[in-house]
């Protein structure tokens, strides 16, 4: 099993332009989570989708902030127009199901610097 | 809302000595409770988990109980080494599927 893999690892871009991280989940999760760490503001929930459809978005900071899931091995988050305090590390996450009891299986991040 | 307080770090230990990081939750039902961790460069791993109250989870030495009537989920390991250095988050799931983390506890481990 590979995992949840995120794309790109790094991602360094100027103010203004825009922004596409990209997500594929493990294989037979239905529920995917989107996150975002910073040193100021710890590790905060964006997003997320059961069954891709979006469950809950308010944890998406502005309408800057855009997820989709279009199938059940891939989402998005994309910014636009992307800001330097957008910079921070992007996780994804998925979950077998939506039970109290399943854990979440994080991927390796992707670390935005906006110039 | 629902939420989780951890003890706040960093921690720094010598190897072998006996790790506490302290958490304490707030929900409403019967939430979940995680401890994950993250190493430099790298997403949270799942470190153990409890369901309900009184269960102990434990992996790789660490252990924490659910301990409801103090709303608390310490974690807890008698001999630290210098491979447990890594930053480690509490975390809750209630029964609505959200997940609420702490703010997260570096610990390093010297030899």
């Amino acid at each position: 099993d590979a995992g949840v893999i995120q794309s790109p690892r790094h991602e360094v871009t100027e103010m203004g332009q825009e922004v596409t991280l990209r997500c594929k989940p493990i294989s037979g999760h239905n529920s995917l989570f989107w996150y975002r760490q910073t040193m100021m503001r710890g590790l905060e929930l964006l997003i997320y989708f059961n069954n891709n459809v979006p469950i809950d978005d308010s944890g998406m900071p502005e309408d800057r902030f855009s997820a989709k899931m279009p199938n059940a091995s891939f989402s998005t988050l994309k910014i636009q127009p992307s800001e330097p305090r957008d910079s921070a590390v992007y996780f994804c996450a998925s979950s077998p199901g939506t039970g109290d009891y399943n854990e979440q299986f994080f991927g390796p991040g992707t670390r935005l610097t906006v110039l | 809302g629902d939420s989780v307080t951890q003890m706040e770090g960093p921690v720094t230990l010598s190897e072998e000595a006996f790790l506490t990081i302290n958490c304490t939750y707030t929900a409403t039902g019967y939430p979940s409770l995680f401890w994950y961790v993250q190493y430099p460069g790298e997403g949270l791993q799942l470190l153990l988990k409890a369901t309900k109250a009184d269960d102990k989870g434990s992996n790789k030495g660490f252990e924490a109980t659910y301990r409801k009537e103090t709303t608390s989920f310490h974690l807890e390991k008698g001999s630290v080494q210098v491979s447990d250095s890594a930053v480690y988050f509490c975390a809750l799931r209630n029964n609505n599927n959200d997940m609420r983390f702490g703010a997260g506890t570096r610990l390093t481990v010297k030899p």
